[in-house]
């Protein structure tokens, strides 16, 4: 199995531009989080899909922020127009859930490193 | 609001050493507890505990889960210095509450 795959692994870019994250989560799994690591925040989840459909997206910083999950399958979290302060590693996990009777153990992919000028 | 507090926030301790990490939480809804090491790169799962007073142990690590008094703690015995790393407690129902993490470093 290759785990949770995350691209890109690093991402520099400038303030203003549009950046997109992407994911593969474990096949099979019916549960996918998105996850922003800082320094001085720790670990925040940002979005949680089950079954493809956002359940809880309360995490999101602001509207800038947007996450899809078009199939089982692939995800992306989009930042549109990226700051400075969403400098961050950019965590991708999935987990098989009976229901929502979770939670389960995530596999968190390998993160995307990402630096706004 | 809920909320999980892991303690200390860091330690140093040498080599061959028994460190002890604690996991209290203040949730609505609880079903499990889970403990995950972080070292360089993302987190790895350790345990899930569920029940209270069942230790589930792994090697040299062991966890145990206080549902009364909210609580769980993680022992590393003869610790090594690749358990160096931050331990990450996480507490939830459908979806996971993360503590802060504790660091830990082993020295040699």
């Amino acid at each position: 199995d290759a785990g949770v795959i995350q691209s890109p692994r690093h991402e520099v870019t400038e303030m203003g531009q549009e950046v997109t994250l992407r994911c593969k989560p474990i096949s099979g799994h019916n549960s996918l989080f998105w996850y922003r690591q800082t320094m001085m925040r720790g670990l925040e989840l940002l979005i949680y899909f089950n079954n493809n459909v956002p359940i809880d997206d309360s995490g999101m910083p602001e509207d800038r922020f947007s996450a899809k999950m078009p199939n089982a399958s692939f995800s992306t979290l989009k930042i549109q127009p990226s700051e400075p302060r969403d400098s961050a590693v950019y965590f991708c996990a999935s987990s098989f859930e009976i229901g929502l009777g979770g939670p389960a153990e995530q596999f968190f992919g390998p993160g995307t490193r990402l630096t706004v000028l | 609001e809920d909320k999980v507090v892991q303690s200390p926030l860091s330690l140093v301790v040498h080599e061959g050493d028994t460190v002890t990490l604690n996991c209290s939480y203040e949730v609505t809804n609880f079903r499990s507890l889970l403990w995950y090491k972080q070292e360089k790169k993302a987190p790895t799962f350790l345990f899930m505990l569920t029940s209270s007073g069942i230790e589930k142990k792994s090697g040299r690590l062991s966890s145990i889960l206080d549902k009364k008094e909210l609580f769980s703690i993680l022992n590393i015995t003869a610790t090594q210095t690749g358990d160096s790393a931050i331990y990450l407690c996480a507490v939830g129902y459908y979806q996971l509450i993360w503590g802060a993490g504790t660091k830990l470093i082993i020295k040699p």
